[in-house]
């Protein structure tokens, strides 16, 4: 029974550059988040999605950063144009549809902006 | 105030100890609540969701929850070296909210 899935695990890019963290949800699950973490920080929530639709997006930066959950395929959380404070390590979590909901987390994609 | 507190720690524990773990949260109509462990360099894993008041037992572990104290706790009973990581509450707030507030956890260490 796979868990949750995150590529790359590692991503290095230099400033500038875009950055696209993969994740695909348990199976049977088809609720998705992503949460950041920063370095010597707690786990920051930025975007919950369902099944082409962001349904809160509360703790996304409003630049740069965006997220989608395609009809097929993996959630993406992609950062355009990064800077060395997006190094963090992201973590994608997921759920099933029912209201108490425990959420599983993937082994997380740790980005180090150089 | 933050939404979620922990107290950071390093709490200090010999094995075979009981291992006290509090969290307290400001938002009054959280729903529900949940421990992970994290070890170092690796993602959050779920230990314990606990949804009403009073104590839920499983296995080694204890979570008790106090809503009229915005309080909940784990207890980790016969504690092993092993459980040395950080410990994160998590809260799910207003109803409707499905993210996830993490306190900034409370490093554990249980000294053989």
């Amino acid at each position: 029974n796979a868990g949750v899935m995150q590529n790359p695990r590692h991503l290095v890019r230099r400033r500038g550059q875009e950055a696209r963290l993969r994740c695909s949800p348990m199976k049977g699950h088809s609720h998705v988040y992503w949460y950041r973490q920063l370095p010597e920080e707690g786990l920051k929530f930025m975007v919950y999605l369902q099944k082409e639709n962001i349904i809160d997006e509360s703790g996304m930066p409003k630049e740069r950063f965006s997220a989608e959950f395609p009809k097929e395929g993996p959630s993406i959380l992609r950062i355009q144009q990064v800077v060395r404070g997006d190094s963090a390590a992201y973590f994608c979590a997921s759920s099933p549809g029912q209201v108490d909901y425990e959420q599983y987390f993937g082994p997380g994609t740790r980005l180090t902006v150089t | 105030q933050k939404e979620v507190e922990q107290n950071s720690g390093p709490l200090s524990v010999p094995e075979g100890a009981i291992a006290s773990l509090n969290c307290t949260y400001s938002d009054r109509g959280s729903q529900s609540f949940f421990w992970y462990r994290q070890y170092s360099g690796k993602s959050p894993e779920l230990i314990m969701s606990i949804y009403s008041n009073g104590d839920k037992e499983d296995g080694r572990f204890t979570a008790q929850l106090n809503k009229a104290s915005q309080y909940v706790s784990l207890l980790i009973r016969d504690s092993q070296p092993s459980d040395s990581a950080t410990y994160l509450c998590a809260v799910r707030g207003t109803t409707g909210r499905r993210a996830l507030t993490f306190g900034s956890g409370t490093r554990l260490q249980v000294q053989p």
